[in-house]
């Protein structure tokens, strides 16, 4: 059964910084990998989709990367901002099991 | 394009009360699915459709829950009758058939449900 988990659990920074978000899933099997973006009291907002043969995608500030072996993915913000604050979800697609299993979420706060 | 529809955003009922949700995904999506979120949590998968066959409900209370999409289009989730622990938001989404190219899943805005 694939289990996916996300460290830090929440995060504080200041407005500028450049920082990383952790997502680990325990079967490599996957057929794709999915970050959004949650604000609160809202639905999800896909922010990028990396597919299980691709290493990383990359929009605007925001690059993820994908490591099927070691069963891990990052999602990095680069040059944050105050409007970055929500919280962020990954989202694992196995080969055999059609839905997505989402990890509990990193809560950021980008403080001005 | 127009996104995943949801209704309503929000419901307060009693315990014991039935209620339901309804949802319109993007057009040309075969895949549906029903998501619960409890406050704090990641979402978790209820049902999944493929068109208006079900594909995946394991995780459905059936001795509470059904869900249905009829003519593979729209879909309706129910809870009858309703507990404390059923507050959460209820999340739709939808993306292309498993195995094209894109199956990039698109989310509504959810349906908070307090139950009281």
């Amino acid at each position: 059964k694939q289990e996916v988990t996300q460290i830090p659990a929440a995060l504080s920074v200041p407005e500028g910084e450049n920082l990383v978000l952790n997502c680990s899933f325990t079967d490599s099997a996957i057929y794709n990998l999915q970050w959004f973006r949650q604000d609160p009291g809202k639905g999800l907002t896909s922010l990028l989709l990396i597919q299980s043969s691709q290493r990383e995608q990359t929009s605007g500030r925001l690059n993820a990367s994908l490591d099927k072996s070691s069963g891990r993915s990052t999602l990095y913000i680069a040059a944050s901002q105050p409007g970055d604050s929500a919280t962020y979800l990954c989202a694992v697609r196995n080969n055999y099991g059609q839905n997505f299993v989402f990890g509990p979420g990193t809560r950021l706060s980008v403080l001005p | 394009e127009a996104g995943v529809a949801q209704s309503p955003r929000y419901k307060i009922i009693e315990k014991r009360q039935s209620v339901a949700f309804w949802c319109n995904p993007i057009s040309g999506h075969a895949t549906l699915y029903w998501y619960q979120q409890i406050l704090g949590q990641g979402p978790k998968l209820l049902i999944q459709f493929q068109n208006n066959g079900v594909v995946d409900d394991s995780q459905l209370p059936k001795d509470r829950f059904s869900a249905e999409r009829l003519k593979g289009v729209d879909s309706t989730l129910k809870i009858q009758p309703a507990k404390l622990e059923d507050s959460a938001v209820y999340l739709c989404a939808s993306s292309l058939k498993f195995g094209q190219v894109n199956t990039e899943a698109f989310f509504g805005q959810g349906t908070r449900l307090t139950v009281v």
